[in-house]
């Protein structure tokens, strides 16, 4: 099993550009979660599903857009890009409502300029 | 609010001697708790859980964490430490379970030989 898979693993972006951060997972996981990590902040979460076709916003959503239309797949939608979405970010899955802990990919290095 | 507070950035230890991370929570309902561990470049990979049962959890790579529920603490603790433990390390809580994790700012382990 690949887990949960990131692409791409480092992008640079020009202020107002758009983007898509890609997360795949192969282990039937119905519950996702796109998160941040800024340094010394830890991980504020961004968007989160609990299954195909339901999304819902965390902590920082704002400037961000995702969707579920697949249990499979969750990208992440950067519309206009600032240089405050600089960042790395972590997708994360779990099977279920009950929450045994967290697979992650690898992450995304953002950074925009 | 709901929180997580790892008290130290930085600990530094020497090869050899015992390790603890700090870890205390603020949350509502029997909390359930994890500890990841980041090296550089990477993703979160975990470390161990309490869900119930056992104060003193013991998980990967020598590790174990205990809960202490009057004291709302989940300290890492590791017996003796490895050059190769040094890593970012974020502690985590899902409030009763069932909820999304909230996590720690992290603490940068140093191990020094």
């Amino acid at each position: 099993n690949a887990g949960v898979t990131q692409t791409p693993k480092f992008r640079i972006l020009k202020i107002g550009q758009s983007m898509t951060l890609q997360c795949t997972q192969d282990m039937n996981h119905n519950y996702m979660y796109w998160y941040r990590q800024d340094p010394g902040m830890g991980l504020k979460l961004i968007y989160y599903s609990v299954g195909a076709g339901i999304t819902d916003k965390g902590e920082v959503p704002n400037g961000y857009n995702v969707s579920r239309s697949t249990t499979e797949d969750f990208p992440l939608r950067l519309e206009l890009a600032a240089p405050s979405q600089t960042s790395v970010y972590f997708c994360a899955s779990t099977p279920g409502r009950v929450n045994y802990g967290y697979t992650f990919g690898s992450g995304t290095r953002l950074t925009v300029v | 609010a709901q929180s997580v507070a790892q008290p130290e950035d930085q600990v530094n230890v020497a090869e050899g001697n015992p390790l603890t991370v700090k870890c205390t929570y603020s949350v509502s309902g029997n909390p359930y708790l994890f500890w990841y561990v980041q090296y550089p470049n990477r993703g979160l990979q975990f470390l161990l859980k309490y869900i119930t049962g056992d104060n003193l959890v013991k998980g990967s790579y020598g590790f174990e964490a205990e809960f202490n529920k009057s004291q709302t603490s989940f300290h890492l603790k590791k017996p003796s430490a490895l050059v190769s433990d040094s890593a970012l390390y974020f502690c985590a809580v899902s409030p009763g379970g069932y909820n999304k994790l909230i996590f720690g700012a992290g603490t940068r382990l140093a191990v020094h030989p």
